[in-house]
């Protein structure tokens, strides 16, 4: 059963404290991709990766970080830089690097204490 | 040169009736255009795409028209139903462009 997958569904932050957001694909894609949604707005791009090892930001990286050590897997770090994370997280992948046909998982719903 | 227009912003339309939504593009070297559907809390789905050699592509209830000289393309809507109710994105790609270049979405309410 093919997918992507994202999680948690929801997740609690406090002030000051870094959070990491998980997601995993088994889908054989070679390109990832992270995005926010904020309520009523398009995707905005955080960061994306075509390849293992390798990542580039995108329009809003500031107070993002991401790692990409294995091709199932790009997790998404929310440090305390970034002032206002409430949104909505999405997750994406590629079959190659071009990023068409990116195939979504179902998000994560980050919220600040 | 890197946008992609979405409008309208938000739609409502009869049961039964059409739904259009349209997309306008300054980059000429974009040549993949799909749309997404997504549902509230969930993500994003691919609904169909068009490539600029053809000028229609039609799935179902679901159509896009494409108009490279005026550089717009269009999702219709055929008999909408309730169930159509989401929000649709546009986007598009090609160039030098590795990642999609999103329009801002619709919001669509079919009414019963």
């Amino acid at each position: 059963d093919g997918g992507i997958t994202q999680s948690p569904k929801y997740l609690f932050r406090k002030e000051g404290q870094n959070v990491t957001l998980s997601c995993e694909q088994n889908l054989n894609h070679d390109a990832m991709y992270w995005y926010r949604q904020d309520p009523g707005q398009g995707l905005r791009l955080i960061y994306y990766s075509q390849i293992v090892n390798d990542f580039q930001k995108g329009d809003i990286a500031e107070g993002y970080s991401v790692s990409r050590e294995k091709k199932e897997s790009f997790p998404l770090t929310v440090t305390s830089a970034q002032k206002n994370p409430t949104a909505f997280y999405l997750c994406a992948s590629s079959p190659g690097g071009r990023g068409e046909t990116q195939y979504f998982g179902p998000g994560t719903r980050l919220l600040v204490l | 040169q890197q946008q992609v227009k979405q409008s309208p912003q938000s739609l409502i339309v009869q049961k039964g009736g059409i739904s259009i939504i349209n997309c306008a593009y300054e980059n000429t070297a974009f040549d993949y255009f799909p749309w997404y559907q997504q549902f509230p809390g969930k993500g994003p789905a691919l609904l169909i795409a068009i490539r600029p050699d053809v000028s229609e592509k039609k799935e179902g209830r679901f159509t896009i028209s494409f108009n490279k000289s005026a550089k717009q393309f269009s999702l219709h809507i055929m008999d909408s139903q309730p169930g159509d109710s989401a929000t649709y994105f546009c986007a598009a790609s090609g160039g030098s462009n590795y990642q999609l270049i999103w329009g801002a979405g619709t919001k669509l309410i079919i009414k019963p």
